[in-house]
């Protein structure tokens, strides 16, 4: 079935660092891709999104480009901030069997000291 | 345009009670979807409703859940008889139309935690 994987956390960084949180998908097509970010405590906000082959979402200065041949969709931001630290989940839009749903990476966590 | 509605936020049971969960979608949206989250885990896809039908369930427990978008009131998640490995956060999300439909987003509510003792 459809499935999404994304590097590992939990992953520490200084503020103004750069960063990247690796993800890559397995899926029939090509489903559009999201980014969310959970947090502490809370229910999951969508970050960003791209529904084709090289569409780049970017929201809050993060950004990720959907790239076809590789299967990944990379999420990126020049300079994290404090605010930053959350988890980030991968997901895709699955249609199997009928039915319709988002399947998501197992997360990683941020935290970005000052 | 208030979003997803979950509720309770906190809630704590006995091993042996049953356990309702409520979501209430934005308004207009007549989809809805549930997970659950386990402790340092990522979210597992539980079941995917409409107004009075089950679409998919592939992701609930054979026994002692169930689930109910009813043409009127809130989506309930039902866990009959909890146990403690059903302590978890629940999330409920909703969708104007169905993604096939053309592209569309899920937005979630805060979610529901639920501790079993």
């Amino acid at each position: 079935g459809d499935s999404v994987t994304q590097m590992e956390g939990p992953v520490t960084l200084s503020e103004e660092a750069f960063l990247t949180i690796n993800c890559t998908y397995t899926a029939t097509g090509y489903p559009s891709l999201f980014w969310y970010v959970q947090y502490p405590g809370e229910g999951l906000q969508l970050l960003l999104k791209a529904t084709k082959a090289d569409d780049k979402g970017s929201n809050k200065g993060f950004e990720a480009t959907y790239r076809k041949e590789t299967t990944s969709f990379h999420l990126e931001k020049g300079s994290v901030q404090v605010s930053d630290s959350a988890v980030y989940f991968c997901a895709l839009w699955s249609f199997q069997g009928g039915s319709e749903k988002l399947v998501f990476g197992k997360g990683t966590k941020l935290t970005v000291n000052p | 345009n208030a979003g997803v509605m979950q509720n309770p936020r906190h809630l704590v049971r006995r091993r042996g009670q049953e356990a309702r969960l409520r979501c209430s979608p934005m308004k207009g949206h007549s989809h809805v979807y549930w997970y659950r989250q386990l402790p340092e885990e990522g979210l597992k896809f539980m079941v995917y409703l409409q107004k009075e039908n089950i679409i998919d369930e592939s992701g609930m427990p054979k026994e002692r859940f169930s689930a109910e978008f009813p043409k009127e009131g809130p989506s309930i998640l039902r866990i009959q008889q909890v146990v403690r490995g059903d302590s978890a956060a629940y999330f409920c999300a909703s969708s104007p139309r169905r993604p096939g439909q053309g592209f569309t987003e899920a937005f979630f509510g805060q979610g529901t935690r639920l501790t079993v003792v």
